[in-house]
C-alpha cells in the first residue's frame, strides 16, 4: 500500500467552481506540503504544515487555502478555480530532523480547470 | 531565498553512453540537502540521489553519481550505462539543514531522451 496517497488522481473542474484535493499518509509523519507543478515551472510550494496547529504559506499560495484535519490529512482547496490554477499537484510528508530532510511524494492529482 | 538552476531544458543521449546533467543553486546557508529527483511520464516523483553538503565524498547510487562542488554551488548529475528506463524529466531539488524542513526548491527540470 502507498504511504502517501492522494484524491482524486484526476480531476476536471470549470472556471469558478470549489474543488478540494486530498491527501493522506501513513507514514507517521508531522510535516506535510503542497506543491504545484507547471511545465517548464519545475515543482513550487503552496502550503506546509508542520502540525496540526502550524500551517505555514509557500511561495504560491494566494487563490488556496488548506485544512490540517489531522496528522495524517493534508487538504488544498481551490475556492475559485480559474483557469491558469491547471496543474499537476504534489503532496509531501517527512519528519522532523528526518534523514536528509527527505520528503516523500504522493501520485500526483492532475487538475484540469476549463 | 534560495534559488535553484537547471540550464538544460533537455538533453540527448545514446542509449549505453554517459550524460551528465547540470544544476546550480544559490544559498547563504552552510548546512542543507541537495537531491536529484526522476519524473517518468507516470509523474511520479522518484528521489534518485542525495548528497549532504558537509560531506565532501560525493554521493554515487548504481549508475547514478554526482559532481557536488560546494565552493561553485554546483550540482551535476552523471548517468552512466545509460538505459532506456532512464528517459523523464529530473529535477534537482535544494533543502535547508537542521530540523526545520520548509519545504523544497526545485529547477525547472531537464528532459533526458534516451536514443536507442
Amino acid at each position: 500500500d502507498a504511504d502517501v496517497t492522494q484524491t482524486p488522481r484526476n480531476r476536471i473542474t470549470k472556471t469558478g467552481k470549489r474543488i478540494m484535493l486530498e491527501c493522506s499518509q501513513t507514514k507517521g509523519h508531522d510535516r506535510m506540503y503542497w506543491y504545484r507543478q507547471d511545465p517548464g515551472l519545475g515543482l513550487r510550494l503552496i502550503y506546509y504544515s508542520f502540525d496540526v496547529k502550524d500551517i505555514n504559506k509557500g511561495e504560491i499560495s494566494d487563490g488556496y487555502s488548506v485544512s490540517r484535519q489531522a496528522q495524517a490529512k493534508f487538504s488544498l482547496s481551490l475556492e475559485s478555480a480559474i483557469p491558469n490554477q491547471t496543474a499537476l499537484y504534489f503532496c509531501a510528508t517527512s519528519e522532523p530532523w528526518g534523514f536528509y530532510n527527505e520528503q516523500f511524494f504522493g501520485p500526483g492529482t492532475r487538475l484540469t480547470v476549463l | 531565498a534560495q534559488t535553484v538552476t537547471q540550464s538544460q531544458p533537455e538533453m540527448s543521449v545514446q542509449e549505453a553512453e554517459t550524460v551528465t546533467l547540470s544544476c546550480t543553486y544559490d544559498t547563504s546557508e552552510s548546512d542543507y540537502y541537495l537531491f536529484w529527483y526522476k519524473q517518468p511520464p507516470s509523474r511520479q516523483m522518484i528521489l534518485v540521489i542525495r548528497q549532504e553538503a558537509y560531506k565532501q565524498q560525493n554521493a554515487t547510487e548504481n549508475r547514478f553519481s554526482v559532481n557536488f562542488q560546494k565552493a561553485a554551488k554546483s550540482f551535476s548529475l552523471k548517468i552512466s550505462d545509460s538505459q532506456l528506463g532512464d528517459a523523464a524529466m529530473y529535477f534537482c531539488a535544494y533543502t535547508n539543514g537542521g530540523g526545520g524542513a520548509d519545504g523544497l526548491t526545485f529547477g525547472k527540470g531537464t528532459h533526458l531522451i534516451i536514443q536507442p
